[in-house]
């Protein structure tokens, strides 16, 4: 069974500049979540997505944002880049109910520099 | 969700069990212990998850006290690939969905 798929691996933008990060969970997984993991702050929740509808949000500006299709893929998207958003951005999926027998499984991330 | 407290670095030696502690003084009792661990560049891992019973699976087992204000990750015969960043997190099942609180966890280095 595949795993969590994130696309692209690496990524170097320009500041100002937007970015689109791509997340397959895995196979019947209908929540997906996204996590920024930053040397200074660590693992930090940023929203989660079920059944094509936010969930969850976490303390992050507007100007990150997510969408969730119809097969569960999700994207999320950041605009107007600060050199501040480079990170390891992580997605996770589970089966989405809030059974504790449904722990999250992450992808390996998208590493994002801002230059 | 419940704030956990765990040594920031550990070290084992290769085939010796590694047991890790978490500290959750304030844990509430609908709320659950999960571990985690992050290698280099890679995401965290799912290891192992309990409410107030002991659990083993093919990983490591997780002893949580009786008062629950503590637990113990285990790593039977510690190999030179467990050497990572283990997480223990508190999670209640509900609202917070899939939202989890990571700490700082406990940089585990098992030397040969």
């Amino acid at each position: 069974k595949a795993g969590v798929t994130q696309t692209p691996r690496y990524l170097i933008k320009t500041r100002g500049q937007q970015v689109t990060l791509s997340c397959s969970p895995i196979s019947g997984h209908r929540s997906v979540s996204w996590y920024q993991q930053t040397p200074g702050q660590g693992l930090q929740f940023l929203f989660e997505y079920f059944s094509e509808t936010q969930r969850n949000k976490g303390n992050f500006p507007g100007r990150f944002s997510g969408r969730q299709f119809s097969n569960s893929r999700s994207e999320m998207n950041v605009s107007t880049l600060e050199l501040g958003d480079s990170a390891l951005y992580l997605c996770a999926s589970s089966w989405g109910s809030y059974s504790p027998n449904s722990p999250l499984h992450f992808g390996n991330g998208t590493r994002l520099t801002v230059t | 969700d419940a704030k956990t407290t765990q040594p920031p670095s550990m070290d084992c030696a290769e085939g010796r069990a590694a047991n890790l502690p978490c500290n959750h003084s304030t844990i509430s009792g609908n709320e659950y212990v999960y571990w985690y661990r992050q290698i280099h560049s890679q995401g965290p891992q799912y290891i192992i998850h309990g409410l107030k019973n002991n659990e083993t699976n093919e990983m490591a087992s997780l002893i949580i006290t009786e008062d629950r204000k503590s637990s113990t990750l285990i790593l039977p015969h510690a190999t030179l690939r467990d050497t990572a960043v283990y997480y223990c997190i508190v999670r209640v099942m509900g609202t917070s969905g899939s939202r989890l609180t990571f700490g700082e966890g406990t940089q585990l280095t098992v030397n040969p």
